[in-house]
């Protein structure tokens, strides 16, 4: 089956520093790739659509400048939380999009700011 | 390696019709297995288990998890066309990671 991994798997940081979280399609080029953050009751939280080549776009109430997602390549997104602060403090998750509709998620980021 | 495997992948039902849907999985640390339902955007969260045999229920969905032969299923009964998404199970690895099945893509025919 289709793999997407992410890196790191786990970070602290401290607050005010900016974090990087890769997401990576390791057997197929992806298009579309999609970051989500998860709340308490384990909900998952849509933040933005990544598009290779083309700028993501951000669901409402997600600040796109605290948020940096760059899909570099059509293996390839990042998201940088820029200035994290505690409240920042979740599981990061990406998934890749294959083929229409069809989308593999990754293992998650846990993200702790102190 | 940590898997999670579902079946069937795809699945075509008329309303009314009553599907089982399956997750067998092998993780080093067991924490506790999700079921989500996938329509359009963020996956909705449906359940979540962490111990063997207690049914959970929510409506015309159910599900239970046997942690001895390491699997769970997700019934749904008298389907609608509403049901039509992808069932996404995931299980989470002791906080480390969670790791995520295929999905089954469920259609439901009126």
């Amino acid at each position: 089956g289709a793999v997407v991994s992410q890196h790191p798997s786990w970070v602290i940081c401290k607050s005010g520093t900016s974090v990087k979280i890769e997401c990576r399609s390791l057997d197929f080029q992806a298009t579309t790739m999609f970051w989500y953050r998860q709340f308490p009751k384990q909900s998952l939280m849509l933040m933005a659509t990544s598009n290779e080549g083309s700028k993501a776009t951000y669901e409402q109430g997600v600040e796109k400048d605290k948020f940096l997602i760059n899909h570099a390549s059509l293996t390839l997104s990042t998201l940088t939380v820029t200035s994290a602060h505690p409240e920042d403090s979740s599981f990061y998750i990406c998934s890749a999009e294959r083929d229409r509709d069809t989308q593999y998620f990754g293992p998650g980021t846990r993200l702790t700011v102190l | 390696e940590d898997k999670v495997v579902q079946s069937p992948l795809s699945l075509v039902v008329h309303e009314g019709d009553t599907v089982t849907l399956n997750c067998s999985y092998e993780v080093t640390n067991f924490r506790s297995l999700l079921w989500y339902k996938q329509e359009k955007k963020a996956p909705t969260f449906l359940f979540m288990l962490t111990s063997s045999g207690i049914e959970k229920k929510s409506g015309r969905l159910s599900s239970i998890l046997d942690k001895k032969e390491l699997f769970s299923i997700l019934n749904i009964t008298a389907t609608q066309t509403g049901d039509s998404a992808v069932y996404l199970c995931a299980v989470d690895n002791y906080g480390q990671n969670f790791v995520f099945g295929p999905g089954t893509r469920l259609s439901v025919l009126p």
